[in-house]
Parts: C-alpha cells; structure tokens; sequence
C-alpha cells in the first residue's frame, strides 16, 4: 500500500462526457502529479500541483484540468471524452517539489469511454 | 518533451536466465529512476541513479547510468517469476519533471 489512494477504481461514461477523478495524496506529501497510461505503456506527464498551486504541465489537453485542494487532495477533470481519452489515469505524490524524490503511485481510475 | 526509449519492449525469458533492459535518450537527465509495475497496481520505485556512470546493485538487479547521462540499463541476473511486471525508466529533467520511458514489458517462465 502505497498510502495514495485513487476513485473511482473503475468508470465507465459515453463520448462527449464529463469525469472527475480524485486522489488522496500520502500523508505529509504535498506534490501531487497525474499521469496517463495507455494500452500498459509508459505514462504520460500530465500535470503537477504542488501545495496547491500549478507547478508543471506536460501533455495535458485543454479538456483536462486539474486542481489541488487546500487538504492536498487533488482531482482531475476530463470533459468532451473522447474514445480514445481511455486509459489508466494515475496520481502520484511526493514529499517536495523536486525529484529525484521518490513517487508514490495510486492503483490508478480506469476510464473506458464508449 | 524529453522521449525515453525502451528496448526490448517485450521480453519472455525462462526462469534462471539473464536479461538487461536499456533506457535511451537524446536529452541529459539530471537522474533516471526505474520503476517496476505489475497488473492493476501502480509503479513502484527500484532505483535511483544521479551520477552519470554511476552503477547500483539491489540483489539479483544491476542498474548502470550512462556517462553522458542520457541512457541506462537495468541487468537481472539469474531471473525469477517474481520478476515478472513492466519495468520503467523515468528521468528527471527540471526540479519538476519526471519523463517516463515507453516500458518493458518482462515475462519470466517457471
């Protein structure tokens, strides 16, 4: 157990949808960062909040957006799904701002858009 | 976007069998982590490396960073079930940034 907990496990929506996907950091760690895993591929940066604030975007859409909320948890906001926005969405959280720090990753939210 | 290569991408081994996995880049990386993944969980940590030819070792596991610091590899010895997952390089480029490589995916036959 990681101590990075993810929901939901699993969803399942339509085209043109909206989700969010939430994340519930480690304790004490206040960097949360989300990626994207496609087809058990290598992930996808996506976004990173660290204490609340935006500290580096990678791929992200603009559909996408993200925030961290002053209790650290963060979600993640897809809108306009797509089929292929399906994935495994994974956060992920450290104790600083900087790596190498060690990341904690979630189990992950499947998302299966038909 | 810094492009982390993997290869092989897969790879299906007997039990006892040597491997070694490689991480390449064109981009310097201030340090490259690997990670290990198995089904419906998320990756774990293996390693970090940070000096540019450094080598660390974690049992039957062997970790190299290139000089230059723009590739890696991950060597197991003497492979086991247990090993069987996606392994992972990601590095570091930036105080915020980990860039993750394409994966490879290791099967390891009893």
């Amino acid at each position: 157990d990681s101590g990075v907990t993810q929901t939901p496990k699993h969803l399942i929506t339509a085209t043109g949808q909206r989700v969010t996907l939430r994340c519930s950091p480690r304790s004490g760690d206040l960097s949360v960062y989300w990626y994207q895993q496609s087809l058990d591929q290598g992930l996808q940066f996506l976004i990173q909040y660290y204490n609340g604030e935006e500290r580096a975007k990678g791929n992200i859409l603009e559909r996408f957006s993200a925030q961290q909320f002053p209790d650290l948890h963060s979600e993640l906001n897809l809108s306009s799904l797509e089929l292929g926005d399906s994935a495994l969405y994974f956060c992920a959280s450290s104790v600083g701002i900087g790596v190498p720090g060690e990341l904690f990753f979630g189990e992950g939210s499947r998302l299966t858009v038909l | 976007t810094q492009l982390l290569e993997q290869s092989p991408q897969f790879l299906s081994i007997q039990e006892g069998e040597n491997l070694t996995v490689y991480c390449n880049s064109s981009s310097v990386f201030s340090s490259l982590q690997w990670y290990r993944q198995e089904p419906g969980e998320g990756p774990v940590l293996l390693v970090t490396v940070v000096t540019g030819g450094e080598v660390k070792k974690l049992k039957r596991l062997t970790f190299q960073f290139g000089d230059a610091r723009k590739d890696s590899s991950l060597h197991i010895t003497a492979a086991q079930p247990g090993d069987t997952g996606l392994y992972l390089c990601a590095g570091a480029a930036g105080a915020n940034n980990l860039f993750f490589g394409t994966g490879t995916r290791l099967t390891v036959i009893p």
